[in-house]
């Protein structure tokens, strides 16, 4: 069964700084998708960044990027540069059989 | 370009009374719909997805159904709402899988 854990409920960063969020997954699929959303206190979701398995390349936008291990099955999240608006839930998913799996969320504070 | 709307953005109903909750995708064609919810400070629950007309999947059993009355909206209904049933409601819509979801600004209801 495909599952995605968050092991890490909150954590914390100082504005500018650099934080890392984990995930990892469990999957028989070699073909798959991942995902990083965002919910800031509005609670609308916001898609942050995706990564394809059969690409070795980590995605990047802006500020935000991802450390994929496929044989690992780890997807983690750098924030850099870290910034108020930053302060959400941030949640993994996996994408297979073409249903979403998301993980339990990371919380995260970002300190002035 | 593509949009989801979601409504109402809050809702606060007695115990017993009915729920119905809608949300439609412009510009797009056939996309595949999701009910999702989401408890306080948890993580996302799937409820329903529709992949088309009348097509509906139900994947927790309990006191909603959905409906998909035309091609891109769709209905999250109750007849007797409990108030196990209050939580965050969002709904979403992908169309290709590989870009993921897109989410509406969510419906918070309270059940009193």
């Amino acid at each position: 069964a495909q599952t995605v854990t968050q092991s890490q409920p909150e954590m914390s960063v100082q504005e500018a700084e650099t934080v890392t969020l984990s995930c990892t997954y469990d999957t028989s699929e070699s073909d798959y998708y991942l995902f990083w959303y965002k919910q800031p206190p509005s609670r609308q979701m916001i898609l942050v960044i995706r990564q394809e398995a059969y690409k070795q390349q980590n995605a990047t936008e802006n500020r935000f990027s991802v450390n994929f291990q496929k044989a690992a099955k780890s997807f983690s999240l750098k924030i850099s540069d870290s910034q108020l608006g930053d302060a959400a839930m941030y949640f993994c998913a996996y994408i297979g059989g073409n249903q979403f799996y998301f993980g339990t969320g990371t919380s995260l504070t970002v300190i002035p | 370009s593509q949009t989801i709307h979601q409504w109402p953005a809050t809702l606060v109903q007695p115990v017993g009374s009915p729920l119905s909750l809608e949300c439609t995708v412009e510009g797009t064609s056939n996309p595949n719909l999701y009910w999702y919810r989401q408890a306080a400070g948890r993580g996302l629950q799937l409820l329903f997805y529709s992949v088309g007309i009348g097509q509906i999947s139900s994947e927790v059993p309990q006191n909603l159904s959905a409906s998909r009355p035309q091609d891109r909206q769709f209905i999250l209904s109750s007849k007797k709402l409990l108030l196990s049933d209050s939580g965050f409601y969002l709904c979403a819509w992908e169309r290709l899988v590989f870009y993921g979801y897109t989410f509406g600004s969510g419906t918070r209801l309270t059940v009193v």
